[in-house]
């Protein structure tokens, strides 16, 4: 079945800092790959869609200079959360599909820590 | 280490089956248990379970919690084409941590 793995599981930064995010298909090509967030006792919320070779296309609301998508493999994005802050503490998850009518697949999440 | 696991990962059923999903967890200082169904781009809520043997119901789903045996079942009765989607169980815990299962991925033929 379709994997994706997400790295780190947890970190923890220093303000000022920069953190980045991996999420990786397995066994499977995904041509969109979703970034959301989530904050305590609320739902997940959609940061990003990031389509391989192109540019995310940010939800509005995110800042796209401070969160920055790379997806440039087919099983590869990240996220990369530059000068964090600790208000950008929070539950970094992503999902993965390898087209419509495929579904999509989430990683496990990766939980930061901004001290 | 905290964990959810979800069974079955993908399942195919015809229209107006019945299905049950299954979720278990492992986790230190539990909270909640969330479901979520997700079609597109962000999971939409379905239910959050806190306590053991309340049945929660919304139409045709309904979802109970076990806290003694660590796991929670969703069904969805007279299955719909529309149902088609990915489930995802989530555990809340302790220091607001949120543990995801892999989802279990729903596909129900005319």
């Amino acid at each position: 079945g379709a994997v994706v793995s997400q790295h780190p599981s947890r970190v923890i930064c220093k303000s000022g800092t920069s953190v980045k995010i991996e999420c990786r298909s397995l066994d499977f090509q995904a041509t969109t790959m979703f970034w959301y967030r989530q904050f305590p006792k609320q739902s997940l919320m959609l940061m990003a869609t990031s389509n391989e070779g192109s540019k995310a296309t940010y939800e509005q609301g995110v800042e796209k200079d401070k969160f920055l998508i790379n997806h440039a493999s087919l099983t590869l994005s990240t996220l990369t959360v530059t000068s964090a802050h600790p208000e950008d503490s929070s539950f970094y998850i992503c999902s993965a599909g390898a087209g419509a009518g495929y579904g999509y697949t989430f990683g496990s999440g990766t939980r930061l820590t901004v001290v | 280490e905290d964990k959810v696991v979800q069974s079955p990962l993908s399942l195919v059923v015809h229209e107006g089956d019945t299905v049950t999903l299954n979720c278990s967890y492992e986790v230190t200082n539990f909270r909640s248990l969330l479901w979520y169904k997700q079609e597109k781009k962000a999971p939409t809520f379905l239910f959050m379970l806190t306590s053991s043997g309340i049945e929660k119901k919304s139409g045709r789903l309904s979802s109970i919690l076990d806290k003694k045996e660590l796991f929670s079942i969703l069904n969805i009765t007279a299955t719909q084409t529309g149902d088609s989607a990915v489930y995802l169980c989530a555990v809340e815990a302790g220091g607001f941590k949120t543990i995801f299962g892999a989802g279990t991925r729903l596909f129900v033929k005319a």
